[in-house]
């Protein structure tokens, strides 16, 4: 298995552009989350799925962030408009199902917004 | 305050010593996790644990849950060793979590 495929690895925007970054987990897994990294606030959970249904997107910080799951092999996190504030690195990890801890990490996307 | 908290932030360290990192968490929790990150680089899981100690090449990591606390050891430690290690727990706050809430990360540099 190539692991979980995050893309783009790395995006430079303009602020008030949208920008949507992509992740395949791991064929099997039914949980599927997002994360962001950024030096002040360290790693945070933005929102995770499970069997493609969002179960708790409570760390999504506004309305400009959204998240899809369409399908068991794919899902999307979309900023728009993204602003200079939304550039870290957005991780996205996978989990064989909810109770089973084991957790795989994608390469992530390093986005930057000037 | 933070749910998990990570000493040291930053640790230099010459080859060969050996390392502890430590880890303590607020919360209930149904598992804690260490984790590597290099400069740059992806996330791995090294370690879950639930209860008592678990052991992996050169790395152990132990557990109190009476004291909520965490360890993680590196023997006869290596350049390689260099990173960024995170500690992050499932809370059982709010009925159970999937998600992990994270410490800030110990950034570790070997010497050679």
């Amino acid at each position: 298995d190539a692991g979980v495929i995050q893309s783009p690895r790395h995006e430079v925007t303009e602020m008030g552009q949208e920008v949507t970054l992509r992740c395949k987990p791991i064929s099997g897994h039914n949980s599927l989350f997002w994360y962001r990294q950024t030096m002040m606030r360290g790693l945070e959970l933005l929102i995770y799925f499970n069997n493609n249904v969002p179960i708790d997107d409570s760390g999504m910080p506004e309305d400009r962030f959204s998240a899809k799951m369409p399908n068991a092999s794919f899902s999307t996190l979309k900023i728009q408009p993204s602003e200079p504030r939304d550039s870290a690195v957005y991780f996205c990890a996978s989990s064989p199902g909810r109770g089973h801890y084991g957790y795989t990490f994608g390469s992530g996307t390093r986005l930057t917004v000037v | 305050k933070n749910e998990v908290e990570q000493s040291p932030q930053n640790l230099t360290a010459q080859e060969g010593e050996f390392i502890t990192i430590n880890c303590s968490y607020s919360v209930g929790i149904s598992a804690l996790h260490w984790l590597q990150q290099h400069p740059g680089g992806g996330i791995v899981s090294l370690f879950m644990l639930s209860s008592g100690k678990k052991k992996h090449g050169r790395l152990i990591a132990t557990i109190n849950i009476q004291e909520k606390h965490s360890s993680l050891h590196i023997t006869a430690s290596h350049p390689r060793d260099s990173a960024v290690y995170i500690c992050a727990v499932n809370s059982l706050q709010g009925g159970g979590a999937d998600g992990l809430t994270f410490g800030k990360g110990t950034h570790l540099i070997i010497q050679p």
